[in-house]
């Protein structure tokens, strides 16, 4: 298995420009989770799936970040429009039926500078 | 909402040696506590995890402790060695059923020669 796989690795644009973040999750895993990683507020939940239906979106961070699951195999996390306080690594991490009995998986993340 | 605190944020040892992290929760309802290990400009890796049933595991060179009643939960790392240097993170699953992990705030782990 290829793992989770994330795209792109590394997005640099200015601000007010719309960013979109891409995550293919390991085929089976039914939870697919967004997080943030900023080094002052360490890794931070968004939003997460069960089944493509979004569960929880209370980390969301505000209306200009928005996220899709239109199948099992793909996600997306939108940012429109984009300002410099964005800039974080952005991980999506899949996991099995009852997260708890597997744990998840990260990808390599996304690094998001906005200038 | 849970609430995990990590200690310590860094920590030297000599190669060799043993290192311990240490992790305390807030929510009493929490049952799974898993610990991730973050290598530059990779993402977390699940190294290790313990559930509320247990009290203790271990995997070779790595161990968890957990005491519910104190609400707090340790990593183990004994005869350390260079590839153990990185970020470890601590995470306890949200109470209620839902299944997000809330992380702590890491500990970069630098191993001496």
């Amino acid at each position: 298995d290829a793992g989770v796989i994330q795209s792109p690795r590394h997005e640099v644009t200015e601000m007010g420009q719309e960013v979109t973040l891409r995550c293919k999750p390991i085929s089976g895993h039914d939870y697919l989770f967004w997080y943030r990683q900023t080094m002052m507020r360490g890794l931070e939940l968004l939003i997460y799936f069960n089944n493509n239906v979004p569960i929880d979106d209370s980390g969301m961070p505000e209306d200009r970040f928005s996220a899709k699951m239109p199948n099992a195999s793909f996600s997306t996390l939108k940012i429109q429009p984009s300002e410099p306080r964005d800039s974080a690594v952005y991980f999506c991490a899949s996991g099995g039926a009852g997260t708890i009995n597997y744990g998840y998986t990260f990808g390599s993340g996304t690094r998001l500078t906005v200038v | 909402g849970e609430n995990v605190e990590q200690h310590p944020s860094t920590l030297s040892v000599q190669e060799g040696d043993s290192a311990v992290i240490k992790c305390t929760y807030s929510d009493s309802a929490s049952n799974y506590f898993p610990w991730y290990k973050q290598e530059l400009g990779k993402g977390p890796q699940l190294i290790i995890d313990i559930r509320s049933n247990v009290g203790e595991k271990k995997d070779q060179r790595i161990a968890v402790t957990l005491n519910k009643t104190a609400k707090h939960f340790s990593l183990h790392i004994t005869e350390t060695q260079p590839e153990d240097s990185a970020v470890y993170f601590c995470a306890a699953n949200e109470g209620g059923g839902a299944d997000g992990l809330t992380f702590g705030k890491g500990t970069h782990l630098i191993i001496q020669p």
